[in-house]
């Protein structure tokens, strides 16, 4: 499958713990993009990376949560002392880049859905 | 930020009908992407135009940029359609996020 894929699919974790997610793009994309969906809403944005730069972060990416793609390859999204209020599906997307802007259709992964009990 | 609206929030339709989904944002986009996320969280691409209209198979997306508005259609619909539809608008302007709609839950009844 040369598809966008996200592991793990599920995490449950307590309260204060630290979960790490990761994701791996279509091969030659060198964008990745990080999403947040609550139940009943739409996706939010994150942060997203062209290579191995993170080039823009939402105000939603408080201190807690980090992320990084040190090879310009797969990408690492971390959230220390989890909380409950950050139980959602967590998704992950890659594109091109380019001038033209159609280049840069994003393709999903399945997500990581993360339940902090 | 942009602002998106997407109507109607829920729609049932019978099998065979066809179907409009409608979205409209307040600023300047370059381009804007439909997506289909079915239940248990996957999201596909379904279109992603800047201009004009765009056809596959049963669905059609047009966009109008000067007016801030887009629609997609189903023609001929099926149960197989029934999901949640989200627009989501793309600036280009040295910004690369997507901001989504909250979606049309369409169920496409037998």
């Amino acid at each position: 499958d040369t598809g966008v894929s996200q592991d793990p699919r599920h995490k449950i974790t307590k309260r204060g713990q630290n979960v790490t997610f990761r994701c791996d793009p279509i091969s030659e994309h060198n964008r990745l993009y990080w999403y947040r969906q609550t139940l009943g809403q739409g996706p939010e944005f994150l942060t997203y990376f062209q290579n191995e730069a993170q080039l823009e972060k939402s105000r939603l990416l408080s201190d807690r949560f980090s992320a990084e793609r040190p090879k310009g390859s797969f990408s690492t999204l971390e959230i220390q002392r989890t909380e409950q209020g950050d139980s959602a599906m967590y998704l992950c997307a890659s594109s091109l880049s380019g001038g033209v802007p159609l280049y840069n259709e994003q393709f999903f992964g399945p997500g990581t859905r993360l339940t902090v009990l | 930020k942009n602002e998106v609206e997407q109507s109607p929030q829920n729609l049932t339709a019978q099998e065979g009908e066809f179907i409009t989904i409608n979205c409209s944002y307040s600023v300047g986009i370059s381009a804007l992407h439909w997506l289909q996320q079915h239940p248990g969280g996957g999201i596909v691409s379904l279109f992603m135009l800047s201009s004009g209209k765009k056809k596959h198979g049963r669905l059609i997306a047009t966009i109008n940029i000067q007016e801030k508005h887009s629609s997609l259609h189903i023609t001929a619909s099926h149960p197989r359609d029934s999901a949640v539809y989200i627009c989501a608008p793309y600036s280009g302007a040295g910004s690369y996020q997507l901001t989504f709609g909250k979606g049309t839950k369409l169920s496409v009844i037998p």
